[in-house]
């Protein structure tokens, strides 16, 4: 029954050293995002992509990639994580963008843990 | 640009009692409105979402929120809590056009319910 599916639900990296977390989605949706939630703090938008084309939001750090190789599929790439960045991990999808009642489905999200 | 300012970090009620949720919006365009639910380690689930239509909005689990453009609200309510409603909620807005039309979330309120 699960339509966005995040891997893995925990994930612990060491400092500096890269990772990759994913997500997939059976809904066909065209929009998916990635959201960085950090503890007792509202999520906060890192980018989405709308099919192929990626947004970055201003302030995203370079540190933070994404790739969509597919539409079921969309990564999540931090190149050298710092213990700032440890946080849950939110991936959602839209059907689109534009209508106001395209809402957002949510993955379980990935507890990143940085050591 | 888009805000919604949730007004209480933490809110305690007892079991059976009214639950309130406050939730307060700033857009330059009509917005749109979405309540989510958060369970510990969980990723955010759709409660409601207004979308211009009706005013009073009913959702899951029995909640619901009325929209009021004079005060420029979004309450989220419910009659009787119950310990299952233990958890945070994010109001968010969402415009319809471009940029607006990405999610952006308050910072949260905890509900918790007492016996």
């Amino acid at each position: 029954d699960a339509m966005v599916i995040q891997n893995p639900r925990y994930q612990v990296t060491q400092f500096g050293k890269p990772v990759t977390l994913s997500c997939s989605q059976t809904l066909n949706h065209n929009v998916m995002y990635w959201y960085q939630q950090k503890s007792s703090q509202a999520p906060k938008l890192l980018f989405h992509y709308y099919d192929k084309d990626f947004n970055n939001e201003a302030d995203t750090p370079d540190n933070f990639q994404s790739r969509r190789p597919n539409t079921s599929f969309c990564f999540l790439d931090i190149r050298s994580p710092g213990l700032g960045d440890a946080a849950m991990y939110l991936c959602a999808t839209s059907r689109t963008l534009g209508p106001a009642n395209t809402e957002a489905f949510f993955g379980q999200g990935t507890r990143l843990t940085v050591v | 640009a888009q805000s919604v300012t949730q007004l209480g970090s933490h809110v305690s009620v007892s079991e059976g009692a009214l639950v309130l949720l406050r939730c307060n919006y700033s857009s330059s365009v009509p917005p749109y409105l979405f309540w989510y639910v958060q369970y510990p380690n969980q990723g955010l689930q759709l409660l409601l979402k207004y979308t211009s239509a009706a005013t009073l909005v009913k959702g899951i689990n029995g909640f619901e929120a009325e929209f009021k453009k004079s005060e420029t609200s979004f309450h989220l309510t419910k009659p009787s809590a119950h310990m299952s409603d233990a958890a945070e909620y994010f109001c968010a807005v969402r415009g319809n056009t471009g940029t607006a039309s990405k999610l952006t979330f308050g910072t949260g309120t905890r509900l918790q319910v007492t016996l």
